[in-house]
């Protein structure tokens, strides 16, 4: 079945740094990422929505130029977290679909991020 | 309120037993639902969609009812391995077709 590779697994930085996560997808072109978080306990929450070679559309309340959102190719977004603190702490996911729909969701593996 | 709302539990169960949980949503348009499968901090996995006239995968039984906008996920013959967090996953039917997920129920089978 279709395969989105997300990496890295985990990752602790210290604040103020940035941190970049990549999301591939593997045996398919994924017309359509999304970027999610997660809190302890809480449900996962849309960050944005990126369509190959165009601008990530933001859901409310997220910060765009604090979370870089790249998606220059079909198989290969890129989710920046820039000038990291310790509220950036969470778990990120990224999701692909290559169905118009957008029903057939793939997930990549998540991103455990600790800023100190 | 939310648009996808599902009591947190955790839902306490008996190796064996049966243990059945709901999940609402607000937006009368949404189109399609899903009962996705979470473990602890690892990615959602698709357990099931929920078609219209409910639906049985093994000893997976889901429901909807769009009537009083809600859906349901039950779990027969409960197995230690059920353990995890059940999503509930609706389509809002807007443009760009968005999943929304609920907040997760969590289940808890014991010996």
């Amino acid at each position: 079945g279709a395969v989105v590779s997300q990496h890295p697994s985990r990752v602790i930085c210290k604040s103020g740094t940035s941190v970049k996560i990549e999301c591939r997808s593997l045996d398919f072109q994924a017309t359509t990422m999304f970027w999610y978080r997660q809190f302890p306990k809480k449900s996962l929450m849309l960050m944005a929505t990126s369509n190959e070679g165009s601008k990530a559309t933001y859901e409310q309340g997220v910060e765009k130029d604090k979370f870089l959102i790249n998606h220059a190719s079909l198989t290969l977004s890129t989710l920046t977290v820039t000038s990291a603190h310790p509220e950036d702490s969470s778990f990120y996911i990224c999701s692909a679909t290559d169905d118009l729909s957008n029903e057939k969701l793939f997930f990549g593996s998540g991103t455990q991020l600790s800023v100190l | 309120r939310k648009e996808v709302e599902q009591d947190p539990g955790p839902f306490n169960v008996p190796e064996g037993a049966t243990v059945a949980f709901n999940c609402t949503y607000s937006n009368s348009a949404s189109q399609s639902f899903f009962w996705y499968r979470q473990d602890c901090r690892k990615e959602p996995k698709l357990l099931m969609s929920v078609y219209s006239s409910g639906n049985e995968d093994g000893r997976f039984t889901a429901q909807l009812n769009r009537a009083s906008q809600y859906i349901s996920l039950l779990i027969r013959d409960s197995k230690l391995s059920d353990s995890a967090t059940y999503l509930c996953v609706v389509n809002k039917g807007a443009a760009g077709n968005k999943l929304t997920f609920g907040g997760g129920t969590r289940v808890l089978v014991k010996p």
